[in-house]
C-alpha cells in the first residue's frame, strides 16, 4: 500500500487481557514512531525506532507496554495487563529517515482500543 | 505541563467567516508543523515551518512561524464546511540539524465551520 496501515483499526478487551497492535509503515521508511491520542487532546509520543533498534522509549507510561521492530519495517505495540486507562486510540507514524530534522512524518489511520 | 498550548480549543464559525488558531510554548522548536485530523483518521501534514518569522500560504491558509521560533499561528480565510475538523501543531525540539524523533503535539482545536 501506498500509506501508514495498522491493524487492528478496532479492539475491544477487557481489563488484565494481553493486546497487540500492528504498525506497516510506508516502504523504505527507516523510522518508525508510536503515538497515544486520547479523547479531544493532541497525539502523546510513545517511542521512536530508527531501523530496527528503539532510539527513545521515553513515552511509554510503564512496563506494561512494549514495542518491537525485528525486521526494521512491521512494528507491534504490546500491552500486558490491560487498564481501562490504556483506552485511546493508537497512531503509528512512519518518515523516510530520521536523525534529519524537518522530516515529515505520515500517520496511520490508527487503532481504537477500548478496555472494558 | 502541556508543552504546546493550542488556542481556542473550541471554535465555531459561519461559512465565510476568518478564524485564526493560535499555537504558543516557552520552548523554542526547530520547526513546527501543523496536521489536520478527522474522526477515525490519522493527523495528515498541512504545513512545515522552519524559519523564526517565516510565512506560508496553501490556499485560503496562511501559517506564520514567531521570529523566535516559539509560537505559530493559522488564518483561515473564509472557512468552508469542508474545513472542519481538528488543527493541531506539533513541534520537533531538534538541535544542529539532528531529529529528537519525536513531535510534541499541541492539544488540539476543534472546528465546526457551518454552513
Amino acid at each position: 500500500g501506498a500509506g501508514v496501515s495498522q491493524t487492528p483499526s478496532n479492539k475491544v478487551t477487557e481489563k488484565g487481557k494481553y493486546v497487540e497492535l500492528r504498525c506497516d509503515p510506508i516502504s523504505g521508511h527507516t523510522a518508525l514512531y508510536w503515538y497515544r491520542q486520547s479523547l479531544g487532546q493532541g497525539p502523546e509520543f510513545l517511542i521512536y525506532f530508527q531501523g530496527t533498534g528503539a532510539a527513545d522509549d521515553s513515552g511509554l507510561p510503564n512496563d506494561r507496554f512494549f514495542a518491537v521492530r525485528p525486521e526494521g519495517s512491521v512494528s507491534t505495540l504490546k500491552i500486558q495487563r490491560t487498564e481501562r486507562g490504556d483506552s485511546a486510540m493508537y497512531l503509528c507514524a512512519s518518515s523516510l529517515t530520521s536523525g534529519l530534522a524537518q522530516d515529515t512524518q505520515y500517520f496511520g489511520p490508527g487503532t481504537r482500543l477500548t478496555v472494558l | 505541563t502541556q508543552l504546546l498550548e493550542q488556542s481556542p480549543q473550541f471554535l465555531s464559525i459561519q461559512e465565510g467567516e476568518n478564524l485564526t488558531v493560535y499555537c504558543n510554548s516557552s520552548s523554542v522548536f526547530s520547526s513546527l508543523q501543523w496536521y489536520r485530523q478527522e474522526p477515525g483518521e490519522g493527523p495528515v501534514l498541512l504545513v512545515t515551518v522552519v524559519t523564526g518569522g517565516e510565512v506560508k500560504k496553501l490556499k485560503r491558509l496562511t501559517f506564520q512561524f514567531g521570529d523566535a521560533r516559539k509560537d505559530s499561528s493559522l488564518h483561515i480565510t473564509a472557512a468552508q464546511p469542508g474545513d472542519t475538523g481538528l488543527y493541531l501543531c506539533a513541534g520537533d525540539r531538534s538541535a544542529g540539524g539532528t531529529s529528537y524523533g519525536k513531535l510534541t503535539f499541541g492539544q488540539g482545536t476543534i472546528l465546526t465551520v457551518h454552513p
